[in-house]
């Protein structure tokens, strides 16, 4: 079956930690996007890619950090200068970058203590 | 810029009962218009889209209707189901510009049997 696979499903860090989320698409899509949720507020876009080795900073980047080494891969780490970690991260993909129906995993909550 | 307005929830219905979730829009250019379903604990579904003025999009017996002159993408279904329970997202995209979804705050469904 086709689609995104994000792990671990929870994940707790102590604070100061840095923390990567995965995320893996079989999708053969080129572009792939991390979003952030929070109660009430939607959801907030983090980084972006377009295609491999390259990426753009979405809305709240700071305290994030991305790598898009391969096609299929787009981890996120969340670095101890993010202040407020702990949330819903949600990763998703698309056919291309102008390509507007995204396709997006099961996410991964993050709890940092 | 652009951005999505939302009903505030929750809404809470009982079995049967026919639903609508507001959703208006501001944006430049001409947008597609979006609705994403999140069942509890899961990413995000595209729901039903319409991609100019006048289109009606449908899906799973939802039904959204393109107004331009209003500005607005309104979610309804005549008769829902206590599987329709979840968070709804109407969501814009625009070519041309920051190429990205914009969402809205999500509006959160309850059915009860």
């Amino acid at each position: 079956d086709g689609g995104i696979t994000q792990s671990p499903k929870y994940l707790f860090r102590k604070e100061g930690q840095n923390v990567t989320l995965s995320c893996e698409q079989n999708l053969n899509h080129d572009a792939m996007y991390w979003y952030r949720q929070d109660p009430g507020q939607g959801l907030r876009l983090i980084y972006y890619s377009q295609i491999v080795n390259d990426f753009q900073k979405g809305d709240i980047a700071e305290g994030y950090s991305v790598s898009r080494e391969k096609k299929e891969s787009f981890p996120l780490t969340v670095t101890s200068a993010q202040k407020n970690p702990t949330a819903f991260y949600l990763c998703a993909s698309s056919i291309w970058s102008g390509f507007y129906e995204q396709y997006f995993g099961p996410g991964t909550r993050l709890t940092v203590t | 810029g652009n951005s999505v307005t939302q009903m505030e929830g929750p809404v809470t219905l009982s079995e049967e009962a026919f639903l609508t979730i507001n959703c208006t829009y501001t944006a430049t250019g001409y947008p597609s218009l979006f609705w994403y379903v999140q069942y509890p604990g899961e990413g995000l579904q595209l729901l039903l889209k319409a991609t100019k003025a006048d289109d009606k999009g449908s899906n799973k017996g939802f039904e959204a209707t393109y107004r331009k002159e209003t500005t607005s993408f309104h979610l309804e279904k005549g008769s829902v189901q206590v599987s329709d329970s979840a968070v709804y997202f109407c969501a814009l995209y625009t070519q041309g510009g920051s190429e990205k979804l914009v969402f809205g705050k999500g509006t959160k469904l309850t059915v009860n049997p």
